[in-house]
């Protein structure tokens, strides 16, 4: 156990709908990643955030939102949904302390299938 | 632009037959070099980080090695619990910035 809690573990709903994706990170890290993986892509960097403020982005849709409240857990929203949005999504978190302290740990991953 | 290129993409190997795994990388100085395990449907577990070229790190049947342009992860003796998708990724040196990872290289081993 990684120690980081993601919440739905799937998700299944139909194109043009909304969902939001939850991640509890690791007790005591401050920065919260959030990755996508699809089967021909491997795994995307979305959006980082670092104790509430984003911090670096990626490849993240216009259609896709995220952000991470005063406890420090973190909310990807994903509007307008299409078909090519299946994917695992995963969250990871770390220290983000001294320079050896950037190790991140992810956790199980929410599955959404959009139909 | 940083990359990772992990080879091969699929490897099949007989229980007790070791090899290694490739990771080579082009990122702008280097923060750290990840190695992740990631199981069918399940997130990446942390597995090693190397900080240097010449630093080695080793849990059971894996060690992982670092030189200037790649890294290897060397599976000794492996078993069929040692299947799965294994990642790498690297890490720039400006502050917090994100891990950029390769696709991965499947691992097959049978009994």
């Amino acid at each position: 156990d990684s120690g980081v809690t993601q919440t739905p573990k799937h998700l299944i709903t139909a194109t043009g709908q909304r969902v939001t994706l939850r991640c509890s990170p690791r007790s005591g890290d401050l920065s919260v990643y959030w990755y996508q993986q699809s089967l021909d892509q491997g795994l995307q960097f979305l959006i980082q955030y670092y104790n509430g403020e984003e911090r670096a982005k990626g490849n993240i849709l216009e259609r896709f939102s995220a952000q991470q409240f005063p406890d420090l857990h973190s909310e990807l929203n994903l509007s307008s949904l299409e078909l090519g949005d299946s994917a695992l999504y995963f969250c990871a978190s770390s220290v983000v302390g001294g320079f050896r302290e950037t190790e991140a740990f992810f956790g199980q991953g929410t599955r959404l299938t959009v139909v | 632009e940083d990359q990772v290129t992990q080879s091969p993409e699929a490897l099949r190997l007989q229980e007790g037959e070791s090899s290694s795994l490739n990771c080579s990388y082009t990122v702008s100085g280097l923060r750290g070099l990840f190695w992740y395990r990631q199981d069918p449907g399940k997130g990446p577990e942390f597995l090693f980080t190397l900080y240097s070229a010449g630093e080695e790190k080793e849990k059971e049947r894996l060690k992982a090695t670092l030189t200037k342009k790649e890294s290897f992860l060397h599976i000794t003796a492996p078993k069929p619990e040692d299947s799965a998708t294994y990642l790498c990724a690297v890490q720039a040196p400006s502050g917090n910035t994100p891990l950029v990872f390769g696709k991965g290289t499947r691992l097959s081993v049978i009994a």
